[in-house]
């Protein structure tokens, strides 16, 4: 089955305590996205990767780290978490064709930072 | 900025109606337009991409899209209570090698029995 994995789906954690969520797909994507979703603002980008050691920023990449040493896999990195990063966070791909840039969801993260 | 605007509602429609979603971009050369269904603490589900001007339709869903008028809409036909969710509008932004999604906020959608 075709599918965006994350992990944890849930994680509650302190101030300042380095955690990695994980995000994997099994679809061959080249482009891979990490967004956090917060009531009244909506999805945003934080990091996205169009290839193996390829990324870049999205809109809101403050406090987060990303790598993308293998093309199935992009965790998103929280080195010194801050309650501010209290969110639901998707990891998403998507294959990089000439017209279609259909984006495929994983099932959330919900972190809590106290 | 680019931006994707959508109403906040909710949006209440009687079980059987038509339900009727808009959305509105400003990026101008905009090329891929489309809509995720999300439920409730859920992550977003694609329904419906479209790329060219016009309708295109996909059982009870039509995107219908006006370059234009930087415009493009969602229909539900035969709505169900089993619609009832938050529909997100959202835009490939023009630019070479741009693959980023811009989000609308979402229209939350309630279909009363």
């Amino acid at each position: 089955e075709a599918q965006v994995t994350q992990n944890p789906r849930y994680l509650i954690t302190v101030t300042g305590k380095k955690l990695t969520v994980t995000c994997s797909q099994n679809m061959n994507h080249e482009y891979m996205s990490w967004y956090r979703q917060d009531p009244g603002l909506g999805l945003r980008q934080i990091y996205y990767s169009m290839n193996v050691e390829v990324t870049d920023k999205g809109d809101v990449p403050e406090g987060y780290k990303v790598s993308r040493k293998e093309k199935r896999n992009f965790p998103l990195i929280l080195e010194s978490p801050s309650p501010n990063q209290t969110s639901l966070y998707f990891c998403a791909s998507s294959s990089l064709g000439e017209v279609s840039y259909e984006q495929y969801f994983g099932p959330g993260t919900r972190l809590t930072v106290t | 900025q680019k931006e994707v605007e959508q109403n906040s509602g909710p949006l209440s429609v009687p079980e059987g109606a038509i339900a009727s979603l808009n959305c509105t971009y400003s990026d101008r050369g905009s090329q891929s337009f489309f809509w995720y269904r999300q439920y409730s603490g859920k992550s977003p589900e694609l329904i419906m991409s479209i790329y060219s001007n016009g309708d295109k339709e996909d059982g009870r869903f039509t995107a219908q899209l006006n370059k234009a008028s930087q415009y493009v809409s969602l229909l539900i036909r035969d709505s169900q209570p089993s619609d009832s969710a938050t529909y997100l509008c959202a835009v490939n932004p023009s630019g070479a090698g741009s693959y980023q999604l811009t989000f609308g906020k979402g229209t939350k959608l309630s279909v009363i029995p």
